[in-house]
């Protein structure tokens, strides 16, 4: 069955920390995998990747996919409140055209 | 990044009564719609996928007698919940794609059955 897993559930920090998301992932037909950032609302988009070891970057944050692992990571350098969310991660399946959630992060920045 | 609307954004209905929940991509056509249900502290559920003119194809578990998916046009999808109950409040979220495509997100709609 295809799984997503993320880690931390839960994380606490203070503004100017780096902090690293975890998400590992077991799908079938992968095609690629998504991290989204929710707040009050619906999820919005961060990052797709696709290829192994292609590092993306938008400001502060930055992400990498590892296909041999089955595992990729977010980065976020000089967090800000702003930055408090919850953080999914997803795995999209060629195969189904579904996105397969993880249990997101949900990361708390202290002023 | 692509724009996707839902509406209402909240609704409150009585037990008992149908309500419908509107998703629609602003600037692109979507092939495919998802609706996903998601309970507090929890993440996103897909309920059902749903093609453009064809009929939607549900997750196991989710009645599609109680969820009524139309995707009539490249555009719009809606939701129904028919009959709704209290156990029906959650927050319902769409999703558009084009093709391949990554999938962008509505801003979801929250319901309450009272």
């Amino acid at each position: 069955e295809d799984k997503v897993v993320q880690s931390p559930l839960s994380l606490v920090v203070h503004e100017g920390d780096t902090v690293t998301l975890n998400c590992s992932y077991e799908v079938t037909n992968f095609r690629s995998l998504l991290w989204y950032k929710q707040e009050k609302k619906a999820p919005t988009f961060l990052f797709m990747l696709t290829s192994s070891g292609i590092e993306k970057k938008s400001g502060r944050l930055s992400s990498i996919l590892d296909k041999k692992e089955l595992f990729s990571i977010l980065n976020i350098t000089a967090t800000q409140t702003g930055d408090s969310a919850v953080y999914l991660c997803a795995g999209d399946s060629s195969n189904t055209g579904k996105l397969i959630f993880g249990q997101g992060t949900t990361l708390q920045v202290k002023p | 990044g692509a724009v996707v609307s839902q509406h209402p954004s909240r609704v409150i209905c009585k037990s008992g009564t149908s309500v419908k929940i509107e998703c629609r991509s602003l600037d692109f056509q979507a092939t495919t719609m998802f609706w996903y249900r998601q309970f507090p502290k929890q993440s996103l559920m897909l309920m059902a996928t749903s093609n453009e003119g064809s009929k939607a194809t549900y997750e196991q578990g989710v009645e599609k007698d109680k969820f009524l998916i139309n995707h009539a046009s490249l555009t719009l999808s809606t939701l129904t919940v028919t009959s709704a109950h209290p156990e029906d409040s959650s927050f319902y979220i769409c999703s558009a794609r084009f093709l391949e495509e990554t999938q962008y997100f509505g801003p979801g709609t929250r319901l309450l059955v009272l």
